[in-house]
């Protein structure tokens, strides 16, 4: 029973073009949420986190917003660069523990 | 601070053997969580320590796994004895407040 679910494996954007990465969860305890970055043949990097207390967070070009009515946060990356072409996991957090999803794969085509 | 350091970076062996993965955490962090990463499951969490004591092992997926954390620098993952299953890339993870930092993981391959 899957409480994080990234329901899109892949996605593929333009560079330049907004990247937007969603994550559902359904257990409504979950009160920090946490995005990482994953390269292969290394281990997840923090990327942007946001409080159950707010509804937006921004870090440079990246943006994540929660809609805990619907139980949906996604993060929204503008402009997208080639760079950014990696693993992207998003994670709910309950009392310190976080539950991943299962990741989505971006690629940035110049 | 250098990180999560995990050791090995990756370990073939085969199946019946004995396996030890290795984590040393970040300083001042009070969880440790180890692991799983699988196409199938995704980053699947097999268990976790809160001050050195461990509070939830149900994601260990059967009796060949174990975990130790004899003090806060360091920990274990053994798996007693290896099968090819348990082919995959193992994370360890340290947190303070909820953020937590990963390793590099090692990618165990049992043949």
């Amino acid at each position: 029973d899957q409480q994080v679910k990234q329901n899109s494996p892949s996605l593929s954007v333009q560079e330049g073009r907004i990247s937007i990465l969603n994550c559902d969860y359904t257990n409504s305890m979950f009160d920090y949420f946490l995005w990482y970055k994953k390269y292969p043949a290394e281990g997840p990097t923090f990327l942007i986190s946001i409080s159950s207390i707010k509804d937006k967070n921004e870090d440079g070009r990246f943006t994540v917003f929660l809609n805990k009515s619907a139980k949906h946060l996604s993060l929204h990356i503008v402009p997208s660069q080639p760079g950014d072409s990696a693993v992207y996991f998003c994670a709910a957090t309950r009392s310190y523990i976080p539950t991943f999803g299962r990741g989505t794969s971006l690629i940035v085509h110049p | 601070d250098a990180g999560v350091i995990q050791s090995p970076r990756h370990e073939v062996t085969e199946m019946g053997q004995e396996v030890t993965l290795r984590c040393k955490p970040i300083s001042g962090h009070d969880y440790l969580f180890w692991y799983r990463q699988t196409m199938m499951r995704g980053l699947e969490l097999l268990i976790y320590f809160n001050n050195n004591v461990p509070i939830d092992d149900s994601g260990m997926p059967e009796d060949r796994f174990s975990a130790k954390m004899p003090n806060a620098s360091f920990s274990t993952l053994k798996i007693q004895p290896s099968e090819p299953r348990d082919s995959a890339v193992y994370f360890c993870a340290s947190s303070f407040r909820g953020k937590a930092f990963f390793g590099q993981g090692t990618r165990l391959t049992v043949v």
